[in-house]
């Protein structure tokens, strides 16, 4: 099956720092990637839709120049939380879809990167 | 807008007993209903899906029906096993594509 990667799967920064969240579809190639952030015993929240070659969608209410995501290739997406501060810790999941999937059950999920802003 | 439900968690059982999740959802028209299943260290992984009313979708011996008249999902299972031991996510998915979680249910089997 398709696999999807996310590197590092957890980081720990000191506040003010920047982190960059890697998401790679190892098997296939991705032309929209989804991020999400998940609060303890929340579910999880679409931050943006990235498709590749073109600049992220974001959900209302998602700072788009503190969330900045990148989508250069079709098995690469990066996250990058730009000064970021403890209330930015949270895990984050990455999602890829394949081209012309159908909505739902074409996304292949990330195993999460656990991020802790000291 | 949309949202979904999900029984309160975690969930802990032994081998063999039977299992129910309720879920239930809100939305204005006619979603695709999930379950998506994570296992500890992983990502999540589709376990199940009914796109209409009345749908049941199956897998791994797992069971879920769509029912439009109590906006419905429960996923069951007759007899869970130690490896079911896992978060389960209810989840919904209409018009513009985006799937919308409910807060996820820890499950844990025990031998």
């Amino acid at each position: 099956g398709a696999v999807v990667s996310q590197h590092p799967s957890r980081v720990i920064c000191k506040s003010g720092t920047s982190v960059k969240i890697e998401c790679r579809s190892l098997d296939f190639q991705a032309t929209t990637m989804f991020w999400y952030r998940q609060f303890p015993k929340q579910s999880l929240m679409l931050m943006a839709t990235s498709n590749e070659g073109s600049k992220a969608t974001y959900e209302q209410g998602v700072e788009k120049d503190k969330f900045l995501i990148n989508h250069a290739s079709l098995t690469l997406s990066t996250l990058t939380v730009t000064s970021a501060h403890p209330e930015d810790s949270s895990f984050y999941i990455c999602s890829a879809g394949l081209a012309g999937g159908i909505p739902g059950d074409e996304q292949f999920f990330g195993p999460g990167t656990r991020l802790t802003v000291l | 807008g949309d949202s979904v439900t999900q029984m309160e968690g975690p969930v802990t059982l032994s081998e063999e007993a039977c299992l129910t999740i309720n879920c239930t959802y809100t939305a204005t028209g006619y979603p695709s209903l999930f379950w998506y299943v994570q296992y500890p260290g992983e990502g999540l992984q589709l376990l199940l899906k009914a796109t209409k009313a009345d749908d049941k979708g199956s897998n791994k011996g797992f069971e879920a029906t769509y029912r439009k008249e109590t906006t419905s999902f429960h996923l069951e299972k007759g007899s869970v096993q130690v490896s079911d031991s896992a978060v389960y996510f209810c989840a919904l998915i209409q018009g513009a594509q985006k799937l919308v979680f409910g807060q996820g249910t820890r499950l844990t089997i025990n031998p």
